[in-house]
């Protein structure tokens, strides 16, 4: 199974709506990654976060890692019908470096 | 940097033959990845390659399955006697740390 939960599964948002979507994990990461796939695309990376309580942004994305290293979120402002697709996030289970969340698939009305 | 490849990009075969994939990785990319991915999934992670060696295989795979790396830098993955669960895109990463670069992937279509 996985290891890391994400919710929602999906998301229908009116363009100019915000977005967020978050990862659990039952256990602490050392890194969790997250990843973009467009419709009938592959995964494509955005940005991998490592320490406690860590905050980037990537233009209108805003990226959390929880205090605890155990959960995260992904927050996009006022969205846009490019930001359509699925995120992922990731990170290691066991030996394995990257092991995928089910991801959160947005649909953005125009 | 070519970025990764994988070839082929379709294939379409008849319940119990068996199929090759080739992934590429990056030049120089230590780390590849096989993944499994079905409509409305997550990638499934298969099996993980640190140069030659196979280190983790999912306990998903089944003996049908098998995955090389001869020389740490291509990398084949075979299913013989495909079924029709088989089918799915198939995906291929590599990576020198976490973050992963992901190939175009091979759709697999077992009829």
């Amino acid at each position: 199974g996985q290891q890391v939960m994400q919710i929602p599964q999906y998301q229908h948002v009116q363009e100019g709506e915000d977005f967020t979507t978050y990862c659990n994990s039952s256990t602490t990461l050392s890194n969790i990654q997250w990843y973009k796939q467009r419709p009938g695309g592959h995964p494509v990376f955005l940005i991998q976060l490592v320490k406690s309580g860590e905050v980037k942004k990537q233009k209108r994305l805003t990226f959390q890692f929880g205090e605890a290293k155990k959960n995260s979120s992904l927050h996009i402002t006022a969205t846009q019908t490019t930001d359509v697709g699925t995120y992922f996030c990731a990170g290691p289970k066991g030996n394995t470096p990257l092991v995928f969340g089910k991801g959160t698939r947005l649909s953005v009305i125009a | 940097d070519t970025g990764v490849s994988q070839d082929p990009r379709h294939k379409i075969t008849k319940r119990g033959q068996n199929v090759t994939f080739r992934c590429d990785p990056i030049s120089e990319h230590n780390r590849l990845y096989w993944y499994r991915q079905t409509l409305g999934q997550g990638p499934e992670f298969l099996t993980y390659f640190q140069n030659e060696a196979q280190l983790e295989k999912s306990r998903l795979l089944s003996d049908r399955f098998s995955a090389e790396r001869p020389k740490g830098s291509f990398s084949t993955l075979e299913i013989q006697r495909t079924e029709q669960g088989d089918s799915a895109m198939y995906l291929c990463a590599s990576s020198t740390g976490p973050r992963g670069f992901f190939g175009p992937g091979t759709r697999l279509t077992v009829l």
